[in-house]
């Protein structure tokens, strides 16, 4: 049970938009930055957006994340079958003085 | 160009140790937080521990606490994690990654998998 709540999985059709949610509480998502990562199968996570909006270079502007009190929502845009991956996010707990992650989310692009 | 090499991985009996280490390039070693995360077989990513860029701080999962030892050596660029009292549910690909404070971690390694079994 992880302490981020992820939707498994979400789909959508090539040239559509998706988002996927993230719920927390109060001391970490409330209170912290949210990150979020995307993994390939079989290769290492890699940053797609940091506090709670930001991309770094190289995330295409396609996608975007924003935050309301303790949730935050990744959304992508104009969805490729590159976009295919496993989608995680991330927060510092206060409560526990420990990183946490949802569960994941896999995307489906049919 | 930033790296993050990991290595140390392998097979060990219920009740070992292990010691992974995590060699970094590309970038001051020193100013960085530093963190492993893991993943188990077909499951998600599993925060572990984290250590400050002096080494004076260091954060464990409670899945981990007094059983795993993070730690660095600034003069090697090296991060370690010191794995003891090992169980079959700390099988997993075990990660290194650069933190930017406590906030997300901009750069990954490959891992390293951690098999726990007799």
């Amino acid at each position: 049970q992880s302490v981020l709540t992820q939707p498994p999985s979400v789909s959508a059709a090539p040239g559509q938009k998706v988002t996927i949610s993230c719920s927390g509480s109060s001391s970490n998502i409330g209170n912290n930055y949210v990150s979020w990562y995307q993994q390939v199968p079989g290769t290492a996570p890699k940053l797609l957006i940091y506090d709670n909006n930001k991309r770094p270079s190289g995330t295409p502007d396609r996608f975007s994340g924003s935050k309301s009190g303790t949730s935050a929502t990744l959304g992508i845009t104009g969805l490729q079958t590159g976009d295919e991956a496993d989608y995680y996010c991330g927060a510092w707990d206060n409560s526990v003085s420990a990183g946490v992650f949802g569960g994941g989310t896999k995307l489906t692009v049919l | 160009e930033v790296q993050l090499l990991e290595s140390g991985g392998g097979l060990v009996q219920p009740g070992g140790s292990l010691r992974l280490s995590c060699t970094a390039s590309g970038f001051t070693f020193s100013s960085y937080v530093l963190y492993w995360v893991r993943q188990a077989p077909g499951k998600g990513l599993e925060w572990v521990s984290a250590i400050t860029d002096s080494g004076g701080r260091t954060y464990h999962a409670d899945s981990v606490k007094g059983r795993f030892t993070i730690s660095r050596d600034n003069s090697k660029n090296t991060l370690y994690l010191e794995m003891n009292s090992l169980r079959a549910e700390d099988t997993a690909v075990y990660y290194c990654a650069r933190g930017v404070g406590l906030d997300y971690c901009d750069y990954w390694g490959q891992g390293t998998l951690v098999t726990v079994s007799s």
